[in-house]
């Protein structure tokens, strides 16, 4: 089975611009969760995608946005660059849960960004 | 506020000796608590995961600790070898809450 997939893997662009991350969940799950991973820190929660739903969102700006498709793909999009922005974002997904509890989290390899 | 501190921030061991890395956190109401092991540059791999009534959980040569009252876990690692140089996240969650409260890492430097 193929796990957590993410794209692009690399990724270099210049302040201001704009960018769009990929993330397939594994098949059979229905939520879809964003992390920002600066260098030598934990991961950041951005964003939690239920069933299309946005189911949570973390302590990040508005230049920061998320959906999720019918396929329960999703992608992070994110707006005039900072060089902070600068990080490895990641993709997790798990399976249906009840309301309000969580599931074991399965991460994607990471989109690595650079902002210049 | 939920938080979760790990130490050592990093450490350096040779191949084949033990280690012990510790997670303290201040989640509540406690649900589980999942250490996950990443390698440079990719995604966390969980290793372990533990609810309220577990206090011991071994992934072949990583065992798990768990002393729910002092709100206190550990990660310890059996004659390590040169594939565990890695980054050791602990992870907590709360009941009632999708999010996750993540520790910062050990970064664990195995050398031959």
């Amino acid at each position: 089975d193929a796990g957590v997939t993410q794209s692009p893997t690399h990724l270099i662009k210049t302040r201001g611009q704009q960018v769009t991350l990929r993330c397939s969940p594994i098949s059979g799950h229905k939520s879809v969760s964003w992390y920002q991973q600066v260098l030598g820190q934990g991961p950041q929660f951005i964003f939690q995608y239920y069933e299309k739903e946005e189911r949570g969102r973390g302590n990040f700006p508005d230049r920061f946005s998320a959906r999720q498709f019918p396929n329960y793909s999703s992608e992070l999009n994110v707006n005039a660059l900072l060089l902070g922005d600068s990080a490895l974002y990641l993709c997790a997904s798990s399976l249906p849960s009840p309301q309000g509890r969580a599931d074991t989290q399965y991460f994607g390899p990471g989109t690595r960004l650079t902002v210049l | 506020k939920n938080q979760v501190e790990q130490s050592p921030q990093s450490l350096i061991i040779l191949e084949g000796k033990n280690c012990t890395l510790q997670c303290n956190y201040t989640v509540s109401p406690f649900s589980n608590l999942r250490w996950y092991k990443q390698d440079t540059g990719r995604g966390p791999v969980s290793l372990t995961i533990m609810t309220f009534s577990e206090n011991t959980k071994s992934n072949g040569r990583y065992t798990a600790t768990l002393d729910a009252d002092t709100k206190q876990s550990s990660l310890h690692i059996t004659a390590s070898q040169l594939s565990d140089s890695a980054s050791y996240i602990c992870v907590v969650s709360a009941k009632n809450d999708y999010k996750l409260s993540f520790g910062a890492g050990t970064t664990v430097t195995v050398r031959a």
